[in-house]
């Protein structure tokens, strides 16, 4: 079974502080994804990477940042957390597909509630 | 602008009846579309998928109706289990993308089924 996993379940962070959220698949994906989910936003997506040490901005990249160092693990990085970043923050990976489309299921992990006060 | 769009926010269906959950694009360019089942405080979880070149696809209880030249598509869960409460959202995705690999998912805002007793 694919497994992502995020670091914390749960976060506290003060206004202005540098915040890390770490994620990591087991399954060699080359696709990591980060998104956040807002009530009746859905899911957006921040960034994502398609390889080590690449990334590309998605929908929402403003006051974030990210990092791919591994394969297996991407980090979302708030610069200076600001209360409007409260939300559930999900990463997810999926493999590049072959044959009908390129694009294949991704798989999420359990996501980070962080709270911004 | 929303891409995906799942315009009902709630669904209440009876158990065993059937539950129909529909979903609208407008990005032509999307060739891959996707349905995710999620909890309160989990990640989505991976349902069912369908390639633009196919009409239908199933798989158990699950069935996805894809019209492209309506650009809409459809999940239809017969028959409806109380365990299928739950958030779906509906995502799309193109492979335009020039490493090859998937270049993000478009979620839609997701419908809240609830199934009754």
């Amino acid at each position: 079974d694919v497994k992502v996993t995020q670091s914390s379940r749960y976060l506290v962070k003060r206004t202005g502080e540098k915040v890390f959220l770490e994620c990591v698949q087991d399954m060699d994906h080359e696709n990591m994804f980060w998104y956040r989910q807002d009530p009746g936003l859905g899911l957006r997506l921040i960034y994502f990477s398609y390889d080590v040490k690449m990334k590309e901005k998605g929908d929402i990249p403003e006051g974030y940042s990210v990092s791919r160092e591994k394969k297996e693990r991407f980090s979302l990085i708030l610069e200076s957390a600001s209360t409007n970043q409260t939300s559930m923050y999900l990463c997810a990976s999926s493999k590049t597909g072959t044959g009908e489309s390129w694009a294949t299921e991704a798989f999420f992990g359990q996501g980070t509630r962080l709270t911004v006060v | 602008d929303q891409q995906v769009k799942q315009n009902s926010p709630s669904l209440s269906v009876q158990e065993g009846r059937i539950s129909i959950l529909n979903c609208d694009y407008t990005n032509s360019m999307f060739d891959y579309f996707l349905w995710y089942k999620k909890y309160p405080a989990e990640g989505p979880t991976f349902l069912i998928s369908i390639s633009s070149i196919k009409d239908k696809n199933e798989d158990g209880r699950f069935t996805v109706f894809l019209n492209k030249s309506a650009k809409h598509l459809s999940l239809h869960i017969v028959p409806s289990q109380p365990g299928d409460s739950a958030v779906y959202f509906c995502a799309a995705s193109t492979d335009l993308y020039s490493g090859g690999g998937a270049d993000g998912l478009t979620f839609g805002k997701g419908t809240h089924l609830i199934i009754q007793p």
